[in-house]
């Protein structure tokens, strides 16, 4: 099946900072998804982006399709940005099974 | 829109009991799914729904699981002879299912810990 591999594992930002994930993905997929799941486990859905480049406010991200790969930048970091970031894509062929990578665990400190 | 909801939202029960889950998706979406979730990993797949028919299940399912939504409403995930391995957040999402993968919106889960 289809891997997803997310990086960094883990990081900690002063309040402010900037960052970039990373997620990269094994094939070929038609949709991509990037989450936050806050410290009391609800995942909100940020972005649903197979391609190009999309902005919410101090979020964006970015996926290149035929290079494999999508980025989730966070501007000027806040401490309610904490916790695990996932991305997930559908695995294809018909599949509406969302294969999910491990996660970036965001640890944002005053 | 008042978001998918979950309920119980925490249970504990013990090595063999039964357990039953309850989801109520967003109310235009026909798709609904259930994942689950263990402690430092990301969700893994277990089963989706268009309207009242379970078009995929994971090999994850194993035959104590059992899924249904039988008006293509709300949905329940069933365990029986609960394990200890079974403990995990059991999270449910759904989507609008007008055409190919789109956007999946996520309920609070409901923790389940087996003793």
């Amino acid at each position: 099946g289809i891997q997803v591999e997310q990086s960094p594992p883990d990081l900690i930002l002063q309040e402010g900072a900037n960052s970039t994930l990373r997620c990269n993905f094994s094939d070929s997929v038609n949709n991509l998804q990037w989450f936050h799941q806050n410290p009391w486990g609800q995942l909100i859905n940020l972005f649903y982006i197979p391609s190009g480049t999309k902005q919410n406010g101090r979020l964006s991200a970015t996926t290149v399709a035929t290079e494999r790969y999508s980025l989730l930048y966070i501007s000027s970091s806040q401490t309610t940005d904490s916790g695990v970031y996932f991305c997930a894509v559908f695995s294809g062929a018909g599949s509406y099974q969302l294969t999910f990578g491990k996660g970036t665990k965001l640890s944002v400190i005053p | 829109d008042t978001g998918v909801s979950q309920n119980p939202r925490h249970k504990i029960t013990k090595r063999g009991q039964n357990v039953t889950f309850r989801c109520d998706p967003i109310s235009e979406h026909n798709r609904l799914y259930w994942y689950r979730q263990t402690l430092g990993q990301g969700p893994e797949f277990l089963t989706y729904f268009q309207n009242e028919a379970q078009l995929e299940k994971s090999r994850l399912l194993s035959d104590r699981f059992s899924a249904e939504r039988p008006k293509g409403s709300f949905s329940t995930l069933e365990i029986q002879r609960t394990e200890q391995g079974d403990s995990a957040m059991y999270l449910c999402a759904s989507s609008i299912g007008l055409g190919g993968p789109e956007k999946l919106f996520f309920g609070s889960g409901t923790q389940l810990s087996v003793l």
